[in-house]
């Protein structure tokens, strides 16, 4: 059973579109994240919820919005895409807060054309 | 954070054991060392942490020196589906609303050859 799952696996789309990734994880976590990794690879955090409560959000456009409708859900909303949101999107989990120790999704890999 | 730094890249014979380096000269007291992998195109990979004990798990070895300053992971038998990147990340521990927050940097490249 797939412990973190992202959905699509591939999104291309066209600037200035409003796009949405989605995570879930079977695995009874308290803690989900939302990374970027960027075409020099280099992984970074963007937002932590902890049971549907936002407590991690990095310096990121606020055209990403997350939401948690539960706490084994945790989707991102992209508003105006710009060529520049390209980029690998991880979610991870934690079964607790602030852990770091967590289990990353397989990705959703994100062409702004 | 403690910065951390490891060699580019490094080659091992499947079955030999691969010895992955890292150093964190201002490691502080309070900070574990947590190393991840990342298979081409997957999700990074939690492998093991450890404060200033040597740790093992089913995965790999942590050996962490006395000083603390550097540390280095054991993956005692290579296999090729070992080859991966490797980040070693020097975190407070698990506990608050500012932890948890990882940041990757280059790490190593582990090729593993028949």
């Amino acid at each position: 059973d797939t412990a973190v799952s992202q959905t699509p696996k591939y999104l291309v789309t066209q600037m200035g579109n409003d796009k949405s990734i989605k995570c879930e994880q079977n695995l009874g976590h308290d803690t989900m994240y939302w990374y970027k990794q960027d075409s020099k690879k280099f992984l970074k955090i963007m937002f932590s919820y902890n049971n549907k409560e936002l407590i991690i959000n990095e310096t990121v456009p606020n055209r990403f919005s997350p939401k948690s409708p539960d706490k084994a859900h945790l989707n991102l909303h992209i508003n105006s895409l710009e060529l520049g949101d390209s980029a690998v999107y991880f979610c991870a989990s934690s079964r607790i807060t602030g852990s770091n120790e967590q289990f990353f999704g397989p990705g959703t890999r994100l062409t702004v054309l | 954070d403690a910065k951390t730094t490891q060699p580019p890249s490094m080659d091992c014979a499947e079955g030999r054991a691969a010895n992955l380096p890292c150093n964190h000269s201002t490691i502080s007291g309070n900070e574990y060392v947590y190393w991840y992998r990342q298979i081409h195109s997957q999700g990074p990979q939690y492998i093991i942490h450890g404060l200033k004990n040597n740790e093992t798990n089913e995965m790999a070895s942590l050996i962490i020196t006395e000083d603390r300053k550097s540390s280095t992971l054991i993956l005692p038998h290579a296999t090729l589906r070992d080859t991966a990147v490797y980040y070693c990340i020097v975190r407070v521990g698990t506990g608050g609303t500012s932890y948890g927050k990882l940041t990757f940097g280059q790490g190593t490249i582990l090729t593993v050859h028949p």
